[in-house]
């Protein structure tokens, strides 16, 4: 079974750090790109950062640019999301999603979020 | 930036109805355009991809169309469990990746 499990979720003081985690199963994890996208509580769906496959190419949403750290351990089917400054505006559920892909022409796309992860709960609080 | 605009934020509709949701790009995305569902306490599930197709176990009810800037997403005879919140996404321009707003479909 194609599976995403995220951890690392919790409560921390605006300014502090957390490290949220994404294991991935049942699919070859270093042959895709992964990616974190959050919902703030009653709030729609925001793009957070991407990483390539076996490459390793990194993008950021401007908000959390400079912030957010975005990694893989690729031996451990381990995605990494590390998170510096918090803010209360980062309060949300952070999911874990992997990136459908195909092949067109020799050239390699990306394509939609096609397995997310259950989320993990991040709150900036004072 | 791609600004991914849904309408309408609401649809009260009754189970069996047919159900229209559009979702408008600010540029062309050409056609690299998904669809989401979002039941209340669940993750988002992919429902459409690339417009037009449907992602693996979703039912034939549900269909994509459109195309640059224009897209929309069908549910013919809308069953109790297709109630939920549906986002576009767009995946031609990034970063950013964006979504819309969201349209929640509710129980008339």
């Amino acid at each position: 079974e194609v599976q995403l499990m995220e951890s690392g979720g919790g409560f921390v003081q605006p300014g502090g750090s957390l490290r949220l985690s994404c294991v991935a199963s049942g699919f070859t994890f270093t042959n895709y790109a992964m990616s974190w996208v959050r919902q703030a509580p009653g709030k729609g769906l925001e793009w957070v950062s991407a990483i390539g496959g076996s490459r390793g190419g990194t993008y950021y949403a401007d908000s959390v640019k400079g912030r957010f750290t975005i990694s893989r351990d690729n031996s451990k089917n381990t995605l990494s999301l590390q998170m510096n400054s918090l803010r209360a505006e980062d309060t949300a559920i952070y999911y874990c999603a992997k990136f459908s892909d195909h092949y067109e022409s020799d050239s390699y796309y990306l394509d939609a979020f096609d397995i997310w992860g259950q989320g993990t709960m991040v709150t900036v609080s004072s | 930036e791609t600004v991914m605009t849904q309408s309408p934020a609401t649809l009260s509709v009754s189970p069996g109805e047919r159900v229209t949701l559009s979702c408008r790009a600010s540029q062309s995305v050409n056609s690299k355009l998904a669809w989401y569902q979002q039941k209340p306490g669940q993750i988002p599930r992919l429902l459409i991809y690339a417009t037009s197709t449907r992602a693996t176990g979703i039912p034939a009810r549900f269909s994509g169309s459109g195309s640059g800037t224009e897209f929309t997403l069908t549910i013919n005879s809308l069953q109790s469990e297709d109630f939920a919140i549906y986002y576009c996404q767009q995946y031609n321009d990034w970063p950013p990746l964006t979504f819309g707003g969201g349209t929640k479909v509710e129980i008339k």
